[in-house]
């Protein structure tokens, strides 16, 4: 199956620092989300975006199918970004395989 | 309703007993999903419906996990003769058509511990 990896695995800034956030991935996809999990374990869903440029308040993600990977950008960081970064693929009738994830802390 | 509901939000169960866990999708979405993630891991796919139908069952890890889906709507996912590595948080979502690639919306889960 599609290998999902994500990096880097833990990551901790100070508030109001910029970050990004990369995932590389196996095969073509036509299905890339982004989700937050936060420290109570809920997970949003941030972008859902197989391919170009998308941005929503101070995140932004960027998806390049043809290299296989996506970035995820974390501007004017606040200890609420805390929590786990999960990007996840899929490619046409298969559910989305889920990377590891990124861990990041944001400290005040 | 408004969001993803799942139930309950904590099981303890002894080894050996059956749990039954459910979930309620998003009104009209059509896809629901069942991921289970274990303490500080990633997420285990384990079997999606695209209305009452399963197309992908691969990832339920033994024939003692099963899952039903009725109405197009209320999912349940049945474990039965528990182990202690059953023991993990089991998340469902729901998403319009998987061919439309929609955007996943996961309920809060249901922590599962056997003991």
């Amino acid at each position: 199956g599609i290998q999902v990896e994500q990096s880097p695995p833990d990551l901790i800034l100070q508030e109001g620092a910029n970050s990004t956030l990369r995932c590389n991935f196996s095969d073509s996809v036509n299905n890339l989300q982004w989700f937050h999990q936060n420290p109570w374990g809920q997970l949003i869903n941030l972008f859902y975006i197989p391919s170009g440029t998308k941005q929503n308040g101070r995140l932004s993600a960027t998806t390049v199918a043809t290299e296989r990977y996506s970035l995820l950008y974390i501007s004017s960081s606040q200890t609420t970004d805390s929590g786990v970064y999960f990007c996840a693929v899929g490619t046409g009738r298969r559910a989305l395989t889920f990377g590891s994830g990124t861990r990041l802390q944001v400290q005040p | 309703g408004a969001g993803v509901s799942q139930s309950p939000s904590n099981k303890v169960t002894e080894k050996g007993k059956d749990v039954e866990l459910r979930c309620d999708p998003i009104s009209g979405h059509t896809a629901l999903y069942w991921y289970r993630q274990s303490l500080g891991q990633g997420l285990e796919f384990l079997i999606y419906f695209q209305g009452n139908s399963a197309p992908d069952k691969s990832g339920l890890p033994s024939d003692r996990f099963s899952a039903e889906r009725t109405g197009g709507s209320v999912s349940t996912l049945t474990i039965q003769r528990t182990q202690q590595e059953d023991s993990a948080v089991y998340l469902c979502a729901s998403s319009g058509r998987i061919d439309y690639n929609s955007p996943l919306h996961f309920g809060n889960g249901t922590r599962l511990t056997v003991t």
